[in-house]
């Protein structure tokens, strides 16, 4: 079973407008991490936001926050105020706490799309 | 230099070549990996080196040959490659494998390989 469900494979948005890119995840681990990566077309990934699954708050990163609903184990990232640079492919991950290794999994990605 | 630094960012290779990637981490971090990342699959974990040891390998054919000579420095050899292997081969790095945290994973921008 995928561990990290990611459902939209392309989203578009309008310049200055939110959006909400999904991600589901599956564990029975109490002790997780969720994080999102951002892929711009040069390759890098360039982490964005993390979520440990005892954090009591939602994490908020500048423009980004992660709305984490841990009943429903899901972890989508939310954009503000899109910008043109936005445009990208968008990584959920996780990783498990239990059995000493931390390596996150990742989902399939979703393609954002910023349009002025 | 700061950050993952990857070698070189694109390779167009043979099938009956012998090449090699590199990365270099300069964050003093203690665990590196190699990814592969292929058009609409997922990111795949290839090898994972924590403290200069291997502790990962998910199955990778013997084609692809990593060497990891101290905790800075990873290479990925490569020799007889097929043109399924064509894809963007990143490298991470991270403060140990078998540790928590929701931040220090970080990338290089990538290596895009051809196998022609």
């Amino acid at each position: 079973a995928q561990k990290i469900t990611q459902t939209q494979p392309g989203m578009f948005v309008q310049e200055k407008e939110a959006v909400t890119l999904d991600c589901t995840y599956d564990t029975s681990d109490p002790s997780y991490g969720l994080f999102w990566y951002k892929q711009p077309s040069s390759g890098e990934m360039i982490f964005l936001i993390y979520q440990g699954s005892y954090d009591q708050q939602n994490a908020t990163e500048g423009r980004y926050s992660l709305n984490f609903q841990k009943a429903r184990k899901s972890a989508n990232l939310v954009i503000s105020a899109s910008q043109l640079g936005d445009s990208a492919m968008y990584f959920c991950a996780m990783r498990e706490g239990g059995g000493g290794s931390y390596i996150p999994t990742f989902g399939r990605g979703t393609s954002l799309i910023v349009h002025p | 230099e700061t950050g993952v630094t990857q070698t070189p960012r694109h390779l167009v290779m043979g099938m009956t070549n012998k090449k090699s990637l590199k990365c270099e981490q300069h964050l003093g971090h203690n665990a590196m990996y190699w990814y592969k990342q292929s058009a609409k699959k997922p990111l795949e974990l290839m090898f994972v080196y924590n403290f200069k040891e291997q502790t990962e390998n998910n199955s990778v054919p013997s084609r692809f040959s990593p060497e990891c000579p101290n905790s800075s420095h990873l290479f990925l050899h490569l020799h007889t490659l097929q043109p399924e292997d064509s894809a963007l081969y990143l490298c991470a790095s991270s403060q140990s494998s078998n540790r928590a945290g929701g931040y220090g994973y970080t990338f290089g921008s990538g290596t895009r390989l051809t196998v022609v």
